[in-house]
């Protein structure tokens, strides 16, 4: 089984501050890595799909990067908001043509007003 | 809407008394996954189905079946449910099997209690 890791675990930042956080995939046989945001007692939500090297995709206040040469992706929240307080979570194909879906255990975001 | 329903939300029963969840989408999309998820663990890929009568396992299939006999649902069975199985069980649709486009939409989730 192929690893998936997130970091930080949690993070904690003041109402206006500007984050990032990484996820960290095997480099070979890269297919495509989904972000998903997750907030309490509610089911993960697609952000992005991610599947060319040098990708970056923005959604509002929030962008992602993708290395896949290097195995990472980062995503960025500008000028955090108490709103984006969430669990964000990376997801990747174990192979490529398979489609057994392996996801990090996230990074948990607080954002203090 | 589109939306991916699951039912029920919240379930608690004994040890060995079988059960189905249900998951149904009716956005016509052909992938379909159920997974669990664990404190400290993430969420784990229980099975996956890639089309009507296509179905294979994830990581964690030990005390689950699942069968995609129509394309809009997916049921989760556990035949005999021990105590290890609770947990939060989420399961999720996509166009395709390789997810791109719009990712996975996932449903509101089903919290099961084993005693």
């Amino acid at each position: 089984i192929l690893n998936v890791e997130q970091s930080p675990q949690s993070l904690h930042v003041q109402e206006g501050d500007s984050t990032n956080f990484t996820c960290s995939f095997p480099s070979s046989n890269f297919y495509a890595l989904h972000w998903y945001r997750w907030e309490t007692a509610k089911s993960p939500e697609a952000l992005f799909v991610m599947t060319l090297n040098g990708d970056e995709k923005k959604k509002g206040r929030i962008s992602a990067t993708l290395n896949t040469k290097e195995g990472y992706s980062y995503l960025y929240i500008k000028g955090s908001q108490p709103e984006d307080s969430a669990t964000y979570l990376c997801a990747f194909p174990q192979a490529s043509g398979t489609y057994k879906y392996i996801f990090g255990t996230g990074t948990r975001l607080k954002v203090l007003a | 809407e589109a939306q991916v329903t699951q039912n029920p939300r919240y379930l608690i029963t004994v040890t060995g008394k079988k059960l189905t969840v249900t998951c149904s989408q009716n956005m016509n999309h052909e992938y379909m996954s159920w997974y669990r998820q664990d404190p400290g663990l993430g969420l784990r890929q229980i099975y996956y189905s890639m089309n009507v009568e296509v179905t294979d396992k994830g990581d964690v299939p030990e005390g689950y079946k699942v069968s995609r006999k129509e394309k809009r649902n997916f049921p989760l069975i556990l035949e005999s449910p021990s105590p290890n199985q609770t947990s939060l069980y989420f399961c999720a649709s996509s166009p395709k099997a390789t997810g791109v486009g719009n990712g996975y939409t996932f449903g509101s989730g089903t919290r099961l209690t084993v005693v």
